[in-house]
């Protein structure tokens, strides 16, 4: 069964630091997302994707989060500074039309 | 706004039936999703229900009212590794990206 992959699985950085986390949504999918779960609470939309632009984007993707599609087959998280509020597991998602989305492995970052 | 609620916490027997139950007051609606997620895990897909009604999936079914904002999980047979979070998310058709809103998930322990 086709998969979200997601690297690193878990990522820890400095206060300050900017961090990556990389995506590779299922190939023939269309819409893309990122979603963030502090522990212990619930899943939050962060931002989507489609068509090489952002389409949506929630209160907390604010000018310090960043995405891209460089190549097609790539999607990236940018923190350009991290805080230690940040510390969370990121999951990217992706989705083809209709149906279910289909969740990566996620990322936990950690932000010390 | 925006509110999903479901129980905190859940514990049944193993073999009984459990259903957990999801109320929505959403902007918008385009279709209520269930998940189930493994402490440290992904979230991985159970059901879609768009149209009123039961749709049935093995020891796995789910209820949707969209005139009450009422939807239910139901698991059958429950089994030890049927402990989870199960979390239920409304899709709302604003800003173009299809937005999932996830509720703070109810924790199920099956006991023996």
């Amino acid at each position: 069964e086709p998969e979200v992959t997601q690297t690193p699985s878990h990522q820890v950085t400095q206060m300050g630091q900017e961090v990556i986390l990389r995506c590779v949504p299922i190939s023939n999918h269309l819409y893309f997302y990122w979603y963030r779960q502090i522990l212990g609470q619930k899943v939050e939309f962060l931002v989507s994707f489609y068509n090489n632009e952002i389409s949506e984007k929630s209160e907390i993707f604010d000018d310090q989060f960043s995405v891209e599609r460089p190549d097609g087959s790539n999607f990236t998280l940018k923190i350009r500074s991290t805080k230690l509020e940040d510390s969370a597991m990121y999951f990217c998602a992706s989705l083809r039309d209709r149906d279910g989305y289909t969740f990566g492995s996620g990322t936990r970052l950690t932000v010390v | 706004g925006q509110n999903i609620d479901q129980p905190t916490e859940m514990t049944a027997t193993e073999g009984a039936i459990v259903q957990i139950n999801c109320t929505y007051q959403t902007s918008g609606f385009n279709g209520l999703f269930w998940y189930q997620q493994h402490a440290g895990e992904a979230p991985t897909f159970l059901s879609y229900n768009v149209l009123d009604g039961l749709e049935e999936k093995g020891r796995f079914s789910s209820f949707l009212s969209r005139s009450k904002g009422y939807s239910y999980l139901l698991l059958k047979e429950l089994q030890m590794k049927d402990s989870a979070s199960y979390l239920c998310a409304v899709r709302e058709p604003t800003g173009g990206g299809n937005k999932l809103t996830f509720g703070t998930g109810t924790q199920l322990k099956v006991e023996l």
